[in-house]
């Protein structure tokens, strides 16, 4: 098993760029796949990044996803930040061990400010 | 549209029984993979169990091994949760989530969720 490891909140104001980790405990990262859902209050959560990079139609181009094999970790980026853009934010990925679960991080709150 | 209905939740007291059902609509149900997710107030996302389009292959969190079962029935485009055995711990909104794939296991996302149906275990 592994867990991913995610900042509890991170801030920013409206108009900047803002990059929120997601960093697996064990395990290569590129060994499978990240998303990262977008959960509003009271709402159910929805995919902003699929497959490490990809994004879902209707997702906007300020959304991007990587990841970094060196600190074992993916990120969100958000750029042109919109108070829209406010929520918690969760990164995903699977554990094809003997497991075979579904990992989630523990959430990252973003305020814009 | 894709449509997922959570339903099936509410107060019960510990050592109780729940079944959750979530009615599938806009979608050709028996192609894909489902799963129950749940989410406790105010923590994060805990993936539950999953199934695949033809219940072949099966998995469940160790938090709920052995107390929950999935199922489906994909004639009535329906999902099922029977959840034995609960303890406050199992206080969660539930949400049923779609695979964009028809096997169980991969590494992919949850492409469509429900709104959830909430289970408190209290006495």
């Amino acid at each position: 098993n592994f867990m991913l490891t995610q900042p509890h909140s991170v801030s920013e104001s409206p108009g900047k760029t803002v990059t929120i980790s997601c960093t697996r405990s064990s395990g290569s990262i590129a060994s499978n796949y990240v998303q990262w859902y977008q959960q509003r209050p009271g709402s159910s959560p929805t995919t902003v990044i699929y497959e490490d990079n990809q994004r879902p139609s209707g997702v906007p181009d300020r959304f991007s996803g990587s990841i970094d094999s060196s600190s074992n970790s993916a990120s969100l980026t958000i750029s042109g930040l919109k108070t829209e853009d406010e929520a918690d934010y969760y990164c995903q990925s699977y554990d094809s061990s003997n497991q075979r679960n579904w990992v989630f991080g523990g959430g990252t709150k973003l305020t814009v400010l | 549209e894709v449509q997922l209905v959570e339903s099936g939740g509410g107060l019960v007291q510990p050592g109780r029984s729940l079944r959750l059902s979530c009615a599938a609509s806009g979608f050709t149900f028996d192609d894909y993979a489902m799963h129950w997710v749940r989410q406790a107030p105010g923590k994060g996302l805990e993936w539950v169990s999953g199934i695949s389009w033809n219940s072949g292959s099966i998995g469940y969190a160790d938090s709920v091994k052995g107390r929950f079962t999935i199922s489906r029935d994909n004639a009535k485009n329906s999902l099922y949760l029977q959840m034995n055995s609960l303890r406050a711990e199992d206080t969660a909104l539930y949400y049923c989530a779609k695979s964009p794939t028809s096997i169980y296991s991969g590494s992919y996302q949850f492409d469509y969720w429900g709104q959830g149906t909430l289970v408190t275990v209290s006495s």
